[in-house]
């Protein structure tokens, strides 16, 4: 299996624009979480879906940032507009539950730089 | 907020030493204390985890010792390795409905040669 898949691994761009980060999870891992990971404030939790539904956003900044996972091998993160604030690196993962243990694998994320 | 507070934030350990991070929680419903080990450049990866029935569960070198009356579980690395090298981060988590994990700040350890 590849892992967790995502893209881009790097993005610049101006503060003001679209960016939407992607994820592809582990075929048949049935949670997908987003995370963000600054110096500051260290690893958090965005958002994280159930069979494609979202459970929990309550993580997210603000109206600015949404997420969607349309099926069960795709979703995106869209930060719009961004801001220099928004600097971070984000990571997905995914999980499934098996004996009681829901190990989370993560991707190699995608550094975010809003200049 | 339900937290998990680490420490140190960063450790500084001989070759050969033992490296030694600790983790409190709030969360009594945690049924899950996984800890993850993450590379510069790459994303956190799993490296021992221990459910609240057991004191102490050891894979190799590394070592999780679970104090649940007291709401507190360390990691221990025996003959901490440069390459041991990294962020580590514990977890809490609750299953049940909600198999999110709650993460410590992380802790920067290096180890010299």
């Amino acid at each position: 299996d590849a892992g967790v898949i995502q893209s881009p691994r790097h993005e610049v761009t101006e503060m003001g624009q679209e960016v939407t980060l992607r994820c592809k999870p582990i075929s048949g891992h049935d949670y997908l979480f987003w995370y963000r990971q600054t110096m500051m404030r260290g690893l958090e939790l965005l958002i994280y879906f159930n069979n494609n539904v979202p459970i929990d956003d309550s993580g997210m900044p603000e109206d600015r940032f949404s997420a969607k996972m349309p099926n069960a091998s795709f979703s995106t993160l869209k930060i719009q507009p961004s801001e220099p604030r928004d600097s971070a690196v984000y990571f997905c993962a995914s999980s499934y539950i098996v004996g009681g243990s829901y190990e989370q694998y993560f991707g190699p994320g995608t550094r975010l730089t809003v200049t | 907020q339900q937290q998990v507070k680490q420490s140190p934030q960063s450790l500084i350990v001989q070759k050969g030493g033992i490296s030694i991070i600790n983790c409190a929680y709030e969360n009594t419903a945690f049924d899950y204390f996984p800890w993850y080990q993450q590379f510069p450049g790459k994303g956190p990866a799993l490296l021992i985890a221990i459910r609240p029935d057991v004191s102490e569960k050891k894979e190799g070198r590394f070592t999780i010792s679970f104090n649940k009356s007291a709401k507190q579980f360390s990691l221990h690395i025996m003959d901490s390795q440069p390459g041991d090298s990294a962020t580590y981060f514990c977890a809490g988590g609750r299953g049940g409905s909600n198999y999110k994990l709650t993460f410590g700040k992380g802790t920067l350890l290096t180890v010299n040669p």
